[in-house]
């Protein structure tokens, strides 16, 4: 149990483009779901936390207007990364949880190249 | 000082060796103990989760914390090429009730 799946799994795109990456928990309700990126050789730096039905929380130095999440249900957040730029370019990896103090159940994340 | 403090390695040893991957941590706040495994370009796989000091077994894998000296372990025995991944700890709990991750200690196993 505890399946996180994300989409897509590698995007291409030009500068100046909106990319948009889903997070679903397959076969349980995540309260609450979080936003990671990694860049190569580094550990994973927290983006924002995406609790169901409200806005998101994001962490000190990242751009909420240019990182756009959305948690719309119990299964579903998504992550937009608006007017994307070479700079942009990474790994993105969500996670999810059942609950406070729960474990959090990664999925097998995004690699997001703008050319 | 960091709030989490993991070698990054890379740490290689034999096939069937005992692994003892290491992190200490600074706030006591922190409840609850993850051990994750990451394969390249892949997301973390959860591999322990403990929230007590003490030791936790899973198989061939060893959780241990120490929450008064503030370190964590992982053992592995009877490592295995397949082992060969990225290994971060991730303490967390407390108020902010989210995960901090360690750098991660890169292990290769060779045969």
């Amino acid at each position: 149990g505890a399946v996180v799946s994300q989409h897509p799994s590698w995007v291409i795109c030009k500068s100046g483009t909106s990319v948009k990456i889903e997070c679903r928990s397959l076969d349980f309700q995540a309260t609450t779901m979080f936003w990671y990126r990694q860049f190569p050789k580094q550990s994973l730096m927290l983006m924002a936390t995406s609790n169901e039905g409200s806005k998101a929380t994001y962490e000190q130095g990242v751009e909420k207007d240019k990182f756009l999440i959305n948690h719309a249900s119990l299964t579903l957040s998504t992550l937009t990364v608006t007017s994307a730029h070479p700079e942009d370019s990474s790994f993105y990896i969500c996670s999810a949880r059942k609950g406070t103090d729960q474990p959090q159940h990664f999925g097998d994340g995004t690699r997001l190249s703008i050319l | 000082q960091k709030e989490v403090e993991q070698d990054p390695g890379p740490l290689s040893v034999p096939e069937g060796a005992i692994v003892s991957l290491n992190c200490t941590y600074s706030n006591s706040a922190f409840q609850y103990f993850m051990w994750y495994r990451q394969y390249s370009r892949k997301g973390p796989e959860l591999l322990m989760y403990t929230y007590s000091s003490g030791n936790k077994e899973d198989g061939r894998f060893t959780a241990q914390v120490d929450k008064s000296s503030k370190y964590i372990s992982l053992f592995i025995r009877d490592s295995q090429p397949s082992d060969s991944a990225t290994y971060l700890c991730a303490p967390g709990g407390g108020t902010a009730s989210k995960l901090t991750f360690g750098t991660g200690t890169r292990l290769q196993v060779t045969l």
